[in-house]
């Protein structure tokens, strides 16, 4: 079945590193595919998405292209604030056109920011 | 905020309680969801509803009973539940990609943490 792999936490990085957090993907069809953050004590909330392939999302300095080829949906951030802290989820909607959207989720990275 | 509203923030209650998480959308979509949220573990799809209608009930046992009355309004009703169901519940809402056209994206509510002693 479809599933959404992401690297394991947590990540712990320095005020202004750079940020990668991986993600990879398995889908019959050709699914969208998102980033959602989760703030300690808060619900989830959608960072960026794309929905087909070679699409790059973005929003608040964070990046992630749909990767066909490799089945990737990496994101990335060139400097990173202890603002970012914080759960990230890497998720694909499969299909697409179902009577209710079906989002398979990772598992989370958690990600703590030195100041 | 989300547009999606849950009450209560937190919840304790004993095995022997009933009591009901309250979840509601102000943003016009047809589709809400209940996802359970643990420590450690990976989010769990619960119950689908979409036009009010469940449409996934992901083996989940009969302690957790979900309710539907309208597209804006989904309910959990809890009755001797265990200390294992102790977690984040979170409820979030869709449009229905089909009639939209869109991506389907999830839109969460901030969650009721619920624990059972």
């Amino acid at each position: 079945g479809d599933s959404v792999t992401q690297m394991e936490g947590p990540v712990t990085l320095s005020e202004e590193a750079f940020l990668t957090i991986n993600c990879t993907y398995t889908a019959t069809g050709y699914p969208s595919l998102f980033w959602y953050v989760q703030y300690p004590g808060e619900g989830l909330q959608l960072l960026l998405k794309a929905t087909k392939a070679d699409d790059k999302g973005s929003n608040k300095g964070f990046e992630a292209t749909y990767r066909k080829e490799t089945t990737s949906f990496h994101l990335e951030k060139g400097s990173v604030q202890v603002s970012d802290s914080a759960v990230y989820f890497c998720a694909l909607s499969d299909p697409p056109y179902s009577s209710a959207s079906k989002i398979i989720f990772g598992s989370g990275t958690r990600l703590s920011i030195r100041p | 905020e989300t547009g999606v509203t849950q009450t209560p923030r937190h919840l304790v209650m004993g095995m022997t309680n009933k009591k009901s998480l309250k979840c509601e959308q102000h943003l016009g979509h047809n589709a809400m969801y209940w996802y359970k949220q643990s420590a450690k573990k990976p989010l769990e799809l619960m119950f689908v509803y979409s036009l009010e209608e469940r449409v996934e009930n992901n083996s989940v046992p009969s302690r957790f009973s979900p309710e539907c009355p309208n597209s804006s309004h989904l309910f959990l009703h809890l009755h001797t539940l265990q200390p294992e169901d102790s977690a984040l519940y979170l409820c979030a809402s869709s449009q229905d990609a089909r009639t939209s056209g869109g991506t389907g994206e999830l839109f969460f509510g901030e969650g009721s943490r619920l624990t059972v002693l």
